[in-house]
């Protein structure tokens, strides 16, 4: 089953509105997320790496008053699309890992994805 | 130059056939590698990892040349279910910031 939960998954909004997405990891503590975007046919892009209870380090050309990070505990992480416009428009996907999981592997354990649509 | 480098394809292959993918990866510091599977729509899973004396896993099997730095995935005896794109992610390690980089994925579709 999975093992991080990301809700919600599909999300439509009027342009100017925010949007707040939510990555738990379900049976382990995440040390560490992940955020990336991805546009149709193309992979995926960090967006932002979120270690709990420190401020997540953005990737260079994203904008970190207009992505808005908060890893306040250990299963929980958010990201807010602050003022939504359609070029926000996009698959918004986590990741997780923690000493239980992808401690040792490496692996990387994602969330479902929230496809946002801003009109 | 991109960390990680894959070729998109698509590959349009029938039923049974084998087929190869190949990626390259610039970092020599790189620790891990692995091939996640993502789906139209769906969020990447993970496929296999890829271990230095090569990994096989039923149909599908990993390498990895560190000489090279390239990482390759084959797929004998091809399944429909096998459409897909696949992933190829490298992992920097922790004395580096511990970044993940993925590659463009490169797409299957296999074929009746």
């Amino acid at each position: 089953g999975a093992v991080v939960s990301q809700h919600p998954s599909w999300v439509i909004c009027k342009s100017g509105t925010s949007v707040k997405i939510e990555c738990r990891s379900l049976d382990f503590q995440a040390t560490t997320m992940f955020w990336y975007r991805q546009f149709p046919k193309q992979s995926l892009m960090l967006m932002a790496t979120s270690n709990e209870g420190s401020k997540a380090t953005y990737e260079q050309g994203v904008e970190k008053d207009k992505f808005l990070i908060n890893h306040a505990s250990l299963t929980l992480s958010t990201l807010t699309v602050t003022s939504a416009h359609p070029e926000d428009s996009s698959f918004y996907i986590c990741s997780a890992r923690g000493r239980k999981r992808g401690g040792i592997t490496g692996e990387l354990f994602f969330g479902e994805g929230s496809r946002l649509t801003v009109l | 130059r991109k960390e990680v480098e894959q070729d998109p394809g698509p590959f349009n292959v029938p039923e049974g056939a084998t087929v190869a993918f190949n990626c390259t990866y610039s970092n020599s510091a790189s620790q891990s590698f692995f091939w996640y599977r993502q789906d139209c729509r769906k969020e990447p899973k993970l496929l296999m990892s890829v271990y230095s004396s090569g990994n096989e896993d039923g149909r599908f099997t990993a390498q990895l040349n560190r000489a090279s730095q390239y990482i390759s995935l084959l797929i004998r005896d091809s399944k429909l279910s096998d459409s897909a794109t696949y992933l190829c992610v490298v992992n920097i390690g922790p004395n580096t910031g511990n970044q993940f980089y993925f590659g463009t994925g490169t797409s299957l579709t296999v074929i009746p």
